[in-house]
């Protein structure tokens, strides 16, 4: 049982170099979610997207960029990477359109120097 | 603006004891609440989600409870064991009458740090 995965798991970048972190789910979920947690800020919503071919911005939606690739897959791009993105990402699913529990990928450690 | 707040932030207890994680939130317009379990290091697990119809949900050692008029819900856990040690975060889901697009988002809590020791 894989369900979320996400690559990869831990990523050093320099400032304003850019990256894809991706994730896949095999539930044959319709919603997928980025989300990003720090320390004292807790889990903060990117981007979700309800179905495939969909997204929406979620709370902290700058310097990000997503792509639902079909259903099973959705990417998260930082184009020009910040300190400030230093950060541990979750990427995360659901059944239907988000009403239903949500699952959960093992994280991307990553750190913008 | 939908804000979850959880107490206690840290929780220490000797293995065997009942114990009770508290969680408030400001808007009791929600579809559900999910209780999660986050070990160092690792993403997140489920698990007891709630309706907002409902009033408690149960697994296990685990019982949650809702309250949506007051804004909280506890999680229990009874008989507790050092595997039970993690952080444990609730999060609430906006309702249908918060706005389409909010459908779908939770926001969480901030967690509660718990240790069990032998």
């Amino acid at each position: 049982n894989a369900g979320v995965t996400q690559t990869p798991k831990f990523q050093v970048l320099k400032t304003g170099q850019s990256m894809t972190l991706q994730c896949a789910q095999d539930m044959n979920h319709n919603s997928m979610y980025w989300y990003r947690q720090d320390p004292g800020m807790g889990l903060r919503l990117i981007y979700y997207s309800a179905s495939e071919g969909t997204t929406d911005k979620g709370e902290v939606p700058n310097g990000y960029n997503v792509s639902r690739l079909n259903k099973r897959e959705f990417s998260l791009r930082l184009e020009s990477a910040a300190p400030s993105q230093t950060s541990v990402y979750f990427c995360a699913s659901s059944e239907g359109s988000g009403g239903g529990i949500q699952y959960f990928g093992a994280g991307t450690r990553l750190s913008v120097l | 603006k939908q804000e979850v707040t959880q107490i206690p932030a840290a929780l220490s207890v000797p293995e065997g004891e009942n114990l009770v994680l508290n969680c408030s939130f400001t808007d009791s317009a929600i579809y559900n609440l999910q209780w999660f379990r986050q070990d160092p290091g690792k993403g997140l697990t489920s698990l007891l989600l709630i309706q907002s119809s409902q009033r408690e949900q149960t697994s296990g050692r685990l019982n949650a409870s809702l309250d949506k008029s007051s804004g909280r819900s506890t999680l229990y856990i009874a008989a507790s064991q050092p595997g039970d040690s993690a952080t444990y975060l609730c999060a609430v889901k906006g309702g249908e009458g918060a706005g389409g697009t909010s459908y779908g988002k939770l926001t969480f809590g901030q967690g509660t740090i718990l240790t069990v020791h032998p």
